[in-house]
């Protein structure tokens, strides 16, 4: 089983629709949650980091976590085309400074 | 800025020979982090350095890999012999004490034939 879990899709979205992405993990003692964008033949871009309970926005991107359930999502508001891409999630433990990624969720956005 | 700096691009290179992909963090950043990306594993952490000190290595994948950081701007991967399995891309990484998550390099991409 794999640290951090993401469905892999392709997660089917219409244009101005909001995208829920889902990411679950496994390790208690991680501490800090980040997401990621990578477009194809791209790197990896970070797009947002949480490290408490609750919710943070941050224009169209807003990202949750709850450590009791190790569940983190995101949702990206009002998607639009230029959203198409894999979206990595990323735990950080307390042990070390090492991110360990889930397998990523790729996201189409359909015009 | 100029970012993480990874040299070369792309390498195609035949089995048995050596490859050294290179690599050259932020300036300021002081933990670098050599990543592997396929389509079947995903990203997999090689080995990561503090300060030019490799701190986990566990994840290289076997004696024919290895890392080094001779300074606090220029660090190497190198395979040898390489093999078919190895092609994948590889991504460097830099960040400020391993905090506010990492800043990647475009990565090289390496073919083994």
């Amino acid at each position: 089983q794999k640290e951090v879990e993401q469905n892999s899709g392709p997660l089917s979205v219409p244009e101005g629709a909001i995208a829920s992405l889902n990411c679950t993990y496994s390790d208690r003692v991680s501490q800090s949650f980040f997401w990621y964008r990578q477009y194809s033949g791209k790197s990896p871009e970070l797009i947002m980091s949480i490290y408490s309970n609750g919710d943070k926005e941050d224009g169209r991107f807003t990202a949750q976590l709850n450590k009791a359930s190790q569940y983190v999502s995101l949702l990206i508001r009002d998607s639009q085309p230029s959203d198409s891409a894999t979206y990595l999630c990323a735990a950080q433990g307390a042990a070390g400074n090492k991110l360990t990624f889930g397998g990523g969720t790729r996201v189409l956005v359909k015009p | 800025d100029a970012g993480v700096i990874q040299s070369p691009r792309h390498e195609v290179t035949e089995m048995g020979q050596e490859v050294t992909l290179r690599c050259k963090p932020i300036s300021g950043h002081n933990s670098l982090f050599w990543y592997r990306q396929t389509m079947m594993r995903g990203l997999e952490l090689l080995i990561y350095f503090n300060n030019n000190v490799p701190i986990d290595d566990s994840g290289m994948p076997e004696d024919r890999f290895s890392a080094k950081m001779p300074n606090a701007s220029f660090s190497t991967l190198k395979i040898q012999p390489s093999e078919p399995r190895d092609s994948a891309v590889y991504f460097c990484a830099s960040s400020r004490d391993g905090t506010y998550g990492y800043t990647f390099g475009s990565g090289t991409r390496l073919t083994v034939v």
